[in-house]
């Protein structure tokens, strides 16, 4: 099936790192992605990973990917408030001639200053 | 480059009537796909359209309907609007069918059903 988990909420204090974690289901999933969502606001994309790699650097972000275990996470470096927001993991599914994302219900990030 | 950008921003409508939104693509990207966010959740696939044509459908009855125009703009309908169908409706741009490198949203068009 398709499916995407995510914790609901993670609070960190200002400087701190935060890692948001997610499971996904379909193994043939060919990139996975990280989206951010500010009140009010459509998706911003964060950062994505192919699936034959194990970790993407990109500046304050690190992803990593668990293929076996279908486990992806989002690590942010020197958390700011301006971080806080929703932050939804998604995969990629292709069916056909078509390609969509799945994504997670969001973990809101509340940062503390 | 300009991005995706979709109209209205916000709009209320009342239950049974119709609505329109509307999705310009970001330039060069030829494939478009609509999304339905309910508060409090992640983002749900209502179709695609590529070359003017339905290009892959979710779970979502036939009163959701859509076109796509040669300059690769894009329309949402719905039809008989029920109160379960207030959420943001997001408007995704990419290169070509079935490619998910890179989805680009716009900001969103807010329904809400009263």
């Amino acid at each position: 099936g398709e499916d995407v988990e995510q914790s609901l909420f993670l609070s960190v204090r200002e400087g701190d790192s935060s890692v948001i974690n997610c499971t996904y289901t379909d193994s043939s999933s060919t990139y996975l992605y990280w989206y951010k969502q500010e009140p009010g606001a459509g998706l911003q994309l964060l950062t994505y990973i192919f699936s034959n790699m194990d970790m993407k650097q990109d500046q304050r972000l690190t992803v990593l990917l668990n293929k076996k275990d279908k486990h992806l996470s989002l690590r942010i470096a020197d958390t700011q408030t301006g971080d806080s927001a929703i932050y939804f993991c998604a995969e990629s599914m292709r069916s056909g001639n078509t390609g969509k994302l799945i994504f997670g219900q969001g973990t809101t990030l509340q940062v503390k200053p | 480059e300009t991005g995706v950008t979709q109209s209205p921003t916000h709009l209320i409508k009342t239950r049974g009537q119709q609505v329109t939104l509307r999705c310009s693509s970001q330039s060069g990207h030829n494939t478009v796909s609509w999304y339905q966010q309910a508060l409090g959740q992640g983002p749900q696939f209502i179709f695609q359209y590529y070359r003017e044509e339905e290009n892959g459908r979710g779970n979502f009855p036939p009163r959701f309907s859509g076109l796509q125009f040669p300059n690769y703009s894009s329309e949402l309908n719905v039809n008989a609007l029920e109160l379960d169908d207030s959420a943001l409706y997001l408007c995704a741009s990419s290169l070509e069918q079935g490619a998910t490198g890179e989805l680009f949203f716009g900001e969103g068009s807010r329904l809400t059903v009263l």
